[in-house]
């Protein structure tokens, strides 16, 4: 079975640009959650989606945004990218909230 | 909100030896834990968990222990092997409606000295 599939691994961007990261889940996993990572702050919750519907959501800004497809991949915004978003942006996915996570190989978003 | 705090930051070991690794959580609601291993440049790795029903779950070279009156849980690996050396992060959450996604701590950066 394949694993948690992130799209793009890498990006770079420039302050104030926007970008959109991708998420496969594991096949029949339908809850989707997404994580930023940095040596500062560690690992934290961003939001999580089910059934096409976003659970809850992290203490991050409007800027960063989510939605789930019916075929449970997902995809996060940024908007305005600012310096301190430069990150490893990782997704878990579940076969429902609550369960065991499962993480991908993340996104190393570097904005410049 | 949920907060964990996890203990060392760093812990070097001699192989062949164990390892024991803290956490404390805030929130007496939080019923499930799990911990993750991550080798640089790579994804966390599931490798146990436990829930708020058992005190204690064993897999193997590894265990989690978890005392649900003093919210502290820790993982304890025995006869550390090299391949051991990683980053390991315990983590806290919610299973019931209205879970807010896993808490993390900072993590723990395991060494182990051949």
């Amino acid at each position: 079975k394949a694993g948690v599939t992130q799209t793009p691994r890498y990006l770079i961007k420039t302050r104030g640009q926007q970008v959109t990261l991708s998420c496969s889940p594991i096949s029949g996993h339908r809850s989707v959650s997404w994580y930023q990572q940095t040596p500062g702050q560690g690992l934290q919750f961003l939001f999580e989606y089910f059934s096409e519907t976003q659970r809850n959501k992290g203490n991050f800004p409007g800027r960063f945004s989510g939605r789930q497809f019916s075929n449970s991949r997902s995809e996060m915004n940024v908007s305005t990218l600012e310096l301190g978003d430069s990150a490893l942006y990782l997704c878990a996915s579940s076969t429902q909230p609550g369960r065991e996570a499962f993480f991908g190989q993340g996104t190393r978003l570097t904005v410049v | 909100g949920e907060n964990v705090e996890q203990h060392p930051s760093t812990l070097s070991v001699q192989e062949g030896d164990s390892a024991v690794i803290k956490c404390t959580y805030s929130d007496s609601a939080s019923n499930y834990f799990p911990w993750y291993k991550q080798e640089l440049g790579k994804r966390p790795q599931l490798i146990i968990d436990i829930r708020s029903n058992v005190g204690e779950k064993k897999d193997q070279r590894i265990a989690v222990t978890l005392n649900k009156t003093a919210k502290h849980f820790s993982l304890h690996i025995t006869e550390t092997q090299p391949e051991d050396s990683a980053v390991y992060f315990c983590a806290a959450m919610y299973s019931g409606g209205g879970a807010d996604g896993l808490t993390f701590g900072k993590g723990t950066h395991l060494i182990i000295q051949p």
